[in-house]
């Protein structure tokens, strides 16, 4: 089961915007509007900060929005602070394994 | 609160067998799947399996069919993850979480440390 494609890395000042990728296939990404985010900062367990796409739980910032363009999904922190330091990850539904779901390799987010 | 609480960490020997846990709280625990997550020292998180505890019904990665087994018991709401025979690759930080809908799983379990090491 092949993970969905994501930068190893990406990095912003305070106060300024960044997006991270996440790139599937139409028979996961493409194909359905089920995708998810994942924060995680270190020794601690997942975060769900984006599902659907771009819906957003309570309790979660709005400086975290979700979109999707064909067969990738992307997730934009606005307004960077030094919290939101952590790795990121997706995860969408999949129709192409014997599990529906399907995670990115990640994205170390770093905040200079 | 919606809760899902695993158990305590693990030191094992290779080949042998171990099962952890993870209690679900705060909701009705029979109609909601179950998925496990495994995440190797330094590495991301990959999918290992979902259980359904109604009726047992259960869907592995293909990478971690046969490998490992996903059980559950409604009657005291608590799922598990079993190994039978362990290896050092099998250390890790494993969670359980609680599927909402289609893509996303929430909450999560704290995680369980496994550390396979002769």
């Amino acid at each position: 089961q092949s993970a969905l494609t994501q930068p190893a890395s990406v990095s912003g000042s305070p106060g300024q915007s960044i997006t991270i990728s996440c790139t599937g296939t139409s028979s996961d990404v493409g194909g359905y509007n089920y995708v998810s985010w994942y924060q995680q900062h270190p020794g601690k367990a997942p975060k769900l900060m984006i599902y659907e796409v771009s819906k957003r739980p309570s309790g979660v910032s709005n400086r975290f929005s979700g979109s999707k363009s064909g067969n990738t999904a992307s997730l934009t922190i606005s307004g960077l602070q030094a919290e939101d330091e952590a790795d990121y990850y997706c995860s969408s539904y999949t129709s192409s394994s014997t599990l529906d779901v399907v995670f990115g390799g990640g994205t170390k987010l770093t905040v200079l | 609160e919606v809760q899902l609480v695993q158990s305590g960490a693990e030191v094992k020997k290779p080949g042998e067998s171990l099962k952890i846990s993870c209690m679900g709280s705060g909701y009705r625990f029979t109609t909601y799947w179950i998925g496990w997550v495994r995440q190797m020292p330094g590495k991301g998180l990959e999918w290992m399996g979902v259980i359904y505890p109604g009726d047992s019904d259960t869907r592995y990665s293909p990478s971690f069919q046969g490998q490992v087994t996903i059980s559950a018991d409604k009657s005291i709401s608590t799922a598990y993850l079993q190994w039978g025979s362990l290896k050092a690759s099998d250390t890790g930080i494993y969670y359980c979480a609680r599927r909402g809908g289609n893509d996303w799983f929430d909450p999560w379990g704290q995680g369980t440390l496994v550390t396979v090491s002769s």
